[in-house]
């Protein structure tokens, strides 16, 4: 059974950047194609980026080129998403969620990371 | 504005049978695997149906999923209180190259 562990809620400061991670256990990460999704408050799910293992790049929304940033670590099992240049807009839930290859669908999520971002 | 779309809210008595659809392009519903989650209000999101229309282990099937087209719908049989909760179609847009979701119904279970 795959868990995907959050790092605890954030309070940034505007133009600030913020690091969330997503800790793996239950399955090898390397064999995972880790994806990040933001949901802000009354609203839906919005993709911001993650492993693409069909063409092995990570690639981003389009609304968040050069802004976020999803990397991982594999020696730790962790997966992170950068979210940078933060306004209050990006006062948001953030979830990580994980694709096994071949599977077109995220069949596990995080507990989510509830970014502030208040001056 | 999502890619998908999906009505705001549907409800129904328990026991009753509820359909939520979504509806998108042929780049997205049309060429693509449609997945559905549920959001039990205050946690995060959980799959329920996948590839169109399976559904993982431990899902009961009063939950089922079918796909016509560029459009999606979820069904949900002999309603409970439990199943009071927001649902998201879910698929990948091959234009846009991107993941995308839609803007989630909420089920109220009168």
């Amino acid at each position: 059974q795959v868990q995907l562990v959050q790092s605890g809620a954030e309070v940034k400061k505007p133009g600030a950047s913020v690091k969330v991670s997503c800790k793996v256990s239950g399955h090898t990460l390397s064999d995972l194609s880790m994806h990040w999704v933001r949901q802000t408050p009354g609203k839906g799910l919005e993709w911001m980026g993650g492993f693409d293992p069909e063409h092995a790049e990570t690639i981003y929304g389009e609304n968040w080129q050069g802004r976020v940033t999803v990397t991982e670590d594999t020696s730790t099992a962790t997966a992170y998403m950068e979210l940078t240049s933060l306004t209050s807009e990006d006062t948001a839930m953030y979830y990580c969620a994980s694709r096994r290859f071949g599977n077109y669908y995220f069949d596990y999520w995080g507990q989510g990371t509830l970014v502030t971002v208040s001056s | 504005q999502s890619v998908l779309t999906q009505p705001p809210s549907v409800s129904a008595a328990p026991g009753q049978k509820v359909t939520i659809s979504c509806s998108g392009r042929r780049s997205s519903i049309g060429n693509n695997y449609v997945s559905w989650y549920q959001q039990l209000p205050g946690t995060a999101p959980k799959l329920l149906i996948c590839e169109d229309n399976k559904r993982p282990s431990g899902i009961p099937d009063r939950f089922s999923g079918s796909k016509s087209g560029t459009s999606a719908t979820l069904g949900i049989t002999g309603l409970q209180t439990g199943d009071a909760a927001n649902y998201y179609c879910g698929t990948w847009d091959s234009n846009l190259s991107a993941w995308v979701f839609g803007g989630g119904t909420k089920l109220t279970v009168l």
